[in-house]
């Protein structure tokens, strides 16, 4: 079972769309629509901001969306802000009842 | 509102048994709708999910920690419970609990514990 592959590092200035890669395989990202994203902020918990591969939860802005082909999802932040600045985790069903998270990206506002 | 709240030592010798509590509170951890999750975040590192439990007892492991690691559930205290025999080093983690449906995402997380491995 490995770690979802992400990028170590995206970065933008303030107002522009980044956008955060999470590629797994077939049998984990590609079978299942059951990616999840995750923001975590220095010393806090990582907090839900994307399930399903699309979908928000109640609360969070309308600045992220994600989207899924094949084997990659992605996490899109719209008009860049300083407060987007954090690490942020992709997360898959893996099937066989396990879960695996990517290797995480630190995103940058500039 | 759930909450979900890590309770512990924070610190554990080589090869002893690290563990750890997680109380539910403004829910019910009986709940046939949801398991319950463990995962760990090393210092500095990336999140990785260690397991997971359902209220009757059935139990869910990352393939990598399975031999070292029993997961338990007590509903009259509205707890869950992790223990994991033979660390080390490595083991050192904050580890937080969290609520999912399964298969699924985990969208309610405890504030995280962190457990230090040393002698």
């Amino acid at each position: 079972q490995s770690a979802l592959t992400q990028p170590a590092s995206v970065s933008g200035p303030p107002g522009q769309s980044i956008t955060i890669s999470c590629t797994g395989t077939n049998s984990d990202v590609g079978t299942y629509n059951l990616v999840s994203w995750y923001q975590q902020h220095p010393d806090k918990a990582p907090k839900l901001m994307i399930y399903e591969a699309t979908k928000r939860p109640s609360g969070v802005s309308n600045r992220f969306s994600g989207s899924k082909s094949g084997n990659t999802a992605s996490l899109t932040i719209s008009g860049l802000q300083a407060e987007d600045e954090a690490d942020y985790y992709c997360c898959s069903y893996a099937g066989d009842t396990t879960y695996v998270f990517g290797t995480g990206t630190k995103v940058t506002v500039l | 509102q759930l909450q979900l709240q890590e309770s512990g030592p924070g610190l554990v010798k080589p090869s002893e048994t690290l563990s750890l509590t997680c109380t539910v509170s403004g829910g019910f951890v009986w709940s046939s709708s949801y398991y319950w999750g463990w995962i760990r975040q090393p210092p500095g590192k990336g999140l990785e999910w260690i397991g997971s439990i359902y209220y009757s007892g059935s139990t869910y492991h990352n393939p990598s920690l399975k031999s070292r690691l029993t997961m338990s559930v007590e509903t009259s205290k509205n707890q869950f419970s992790l223990k994991l025999s033979s660390v080390t080093a490595a083991d050192t983690a904050v580890y937080y609990c969290a609520r999912h449906p399964h298969p699924g995402t985990f969208d309610i997380w405890g504030q995280g514990t962190m457990v230090t491995v040393s002698s």
